[in-house]
């Protein structure tokens, strides 16, 4: 398999422009998990779908930061717009289980300038 | 106080050394606990995970969990400059069912 597929790798935007990060999980799982890290906050998550549904949103930090999951092979987290602060690095990580083993991407590095 | 706390480290062993990092927690509904290594510039890696009290042995790394005191600890021996990396601590409680919570992580260094 070839594990969790996330693009971008890097990302280098304005204040105020759109970014969408976009991840493919590992065919099977069904837990996809956003998470953001920062070296001031380490790794936080934002949110998680089971079976393309949203089942915890509480990490999303406010209405500027959303996600979708159409279908079990993809997702998207769209910052609308971006600031600054929204500079850190993206992960995607997928599981076939809530309990079980988290398989990270290789993450998306978004600057915002 | 954080959900999950780590000590701040870095954290320097010379090669051949046992690497001991520890992990507490605050939530004692907390169910399992797992350990992620993360080399510079890339992503987590599950090292181990451990459920019940004790100690759990898995080749060079033994992870210990003490629930009364909620604490987790991951010893690395006979440590390698390989295993120069971050590692994090991350728990899951009963209540959360899929959400990871982690640790700041710790920094180790394995000189020769």
């Amino acid at each position: 398999d070839a594990g969790v597929i996330q693009s971008p790798r890097h990302e280098v935007t304005e204040m105020g422009q759109e970014v969408t990060l976009r991840c493919k999980p590992i065919s099977g799982h069904d837990y996809l998990f956003w998470y953001r890290q920062t070296m001031m906050r380490g790794l936080e998550l934002l949110i998680y779908f089971n079976n393309n549904v949203p089942i915890d949103d509480s990490g999303m930090p406010e209405d500027r930061f959303s996600a979708k999951m159409p279908n079990a092979s993809f997702s998207t987290l769209k910052i609308q717009p971006s600031e600054p602060r929204d500079s850190a690095v993206y992960f995607c990580a997928s599981s076939f289980r809530p309990t079980g083993e988290l398989f990270f991407g290789e993450g998306s590095r978004l600057t915002v300038l | 106080q954080k959900e999950v706390e780590q000590n701040s480290g870095p954290l320097s062993v010379p090669e051949g050394a046992i690497a001991s990092l520890n992990c507490t927690y605050s939530d004692r509904g907390s169910q399992s606990f797992f350990w992620y290594r993360q080399y510079s510039g890339k992503s987590p890696e599950l090292i181990m995970f451990i459920y019940s009290n004790g100690d759990k042995e898995d080749g060079r790394f033994t992870a210990q969990l003490n629930k009364a005191s909620q604490y987790v600890s991951l010893l690395i021996r006979d440590s390698q400059p390989s295993d120069s990396a971050t590692y994090l601590c991350a728990v899951r409680i009963a209540t959360s069912y899929g959400k990871l919570t982690f640790g700041q992580g710790t920094i180790l260094t394995v000189h020769p």
